[in-house]
C-alpha cells in the first residue's frame, strides 16, 4: 500500500535534547513537508522540500533542522533551540511543490518532559 | 493578511439537517482548491478537490466562486460521523490551510 508513515506516534523530550522526527512516503512523490499544528490551531508550515538534496524554511523554522538525502525520506529535528515545541507534527507529501494533492502521515505528538 | 480564511465554528447541527461553510481567499492567482477532514488527534484526510463548475461527491457538494474569492462545502442530511474539523486549501505558490471550521453532529 502506498502511503506516508511517521515515527514515532508519541515522543518525549527532555530539555536541551534533540529529537528527530521520522518521515518516510512510497508515493514516488518529489515534494515533502512537515507542519506544526497547536490544539485548536491550524497548521504551520516549518519546512519543505521541492526535491532531494533541496529544502526550504517554511514559516516557523527557528530550533528546527531537516535533510533530504533520499527522495522517499524527509527526518525532522527538533533542536533545543525551539523553547515551545510541544505540539503535533505533520509530514506531508505530493506530486511536485503545490502541484497535486498533499497526502499526510499520521503524525507524531511531541511533548515536554 | 491570511491567504485563507474560514470561520472557525463550532457548528453543532441535528443529524440530518444541512450545514454549509465557506472559506475565503485573498489571492486571485489561486490555482487549485480542496476540503479536507481531520478528526480529532488524527491527520488531515482529503475530502474532494472543488472545481469551477462545482462538484458533487454523495452528500458533498463543493463549489468554487472566483468573483467573489470563496469556497464553499454543503453537506446535506448530516450523520454523526460527519463530526470532525473541516479544512480549506488553497494552491497558489504553495498550500495554504484555512484553521478549520469544527462540525459536531447531535444525535
Amino acid at each position: 500500500d502506498g502511503g506516508i508513515t511517521q515515527s514515532p506516534k508519541y515522543l518525549f523530550r527532555k530539555e536541551g535534547q534533540n529529537v528527530t522526527l521520522s518521515c518516510e512516503q512510497n508515493l514516488n512523490h518529489d515534494a515533502m513537508y512537515w507542519y506544526r499544528q497547536d490544539p485548536g490551531q491550524g497548521l504551520r508550515l516549518i519546512y519543505y522540500s521541492q526535491i532531494v538534496n533541496d529544502f526550504q524554511k517554511g514559516d516557523i523554522a527557528e530550533g528546527y533542522s531537516v535533510s533530504r538525502e533520499k527522495k522517499e525520506s524527509f527526518p525532522l529535528t527538533v533542536t533545543s533551540a525551539q523553547k515551545n515545541p510541544t505540539a503535533f507534527y505533520l509530514c506531508a507529501s505530493s506530486s511536485g511543490l503545490a502541484l497535486g494533492t498533499q497526502y499526510f502521515g499520521p503524525g507524531t505528538r511531541l511533548l515536554v518532559l | 493578511r491570511k491567504e485563507v480564511e474560514q470561520d472557525p465554528g463550532p457548528f453543532n447541527v441535528p443529524e440530518g439537517a444541512t450545514v454549509a461553510f465557506n472559506c475565503t481567499y485573498s489571492n486571485s492567482a489561486s490555482q487549485s482548491f480542496f476540503w479536507y477532514r481531520q478528526d480529532c488527534r488524527k491527520e488531515p484526510k482529503l475530502l474532494m478537490s472543488v472545481y469551477s463548475s462545482g462538484n458533487e461527491d454523495g452528500r458533498f457538494t463543493a463549489q468554487l466562486n472566483r468573483a467573489s474569492q470563496y469556497i464553499s462545502l454543503l453537506i446535506r442530511d448530516s450523520k454523526l460521523s460527519d463530526s470532525a474539523t473541516y479544512l480549506c486549501v488553497v494552491i497558489i505558490d504553495q498550500f495554504y490551510f484555512g484553521t478549520g471550521t469544527s462540525l459536531t453532529v447531535i444525535p
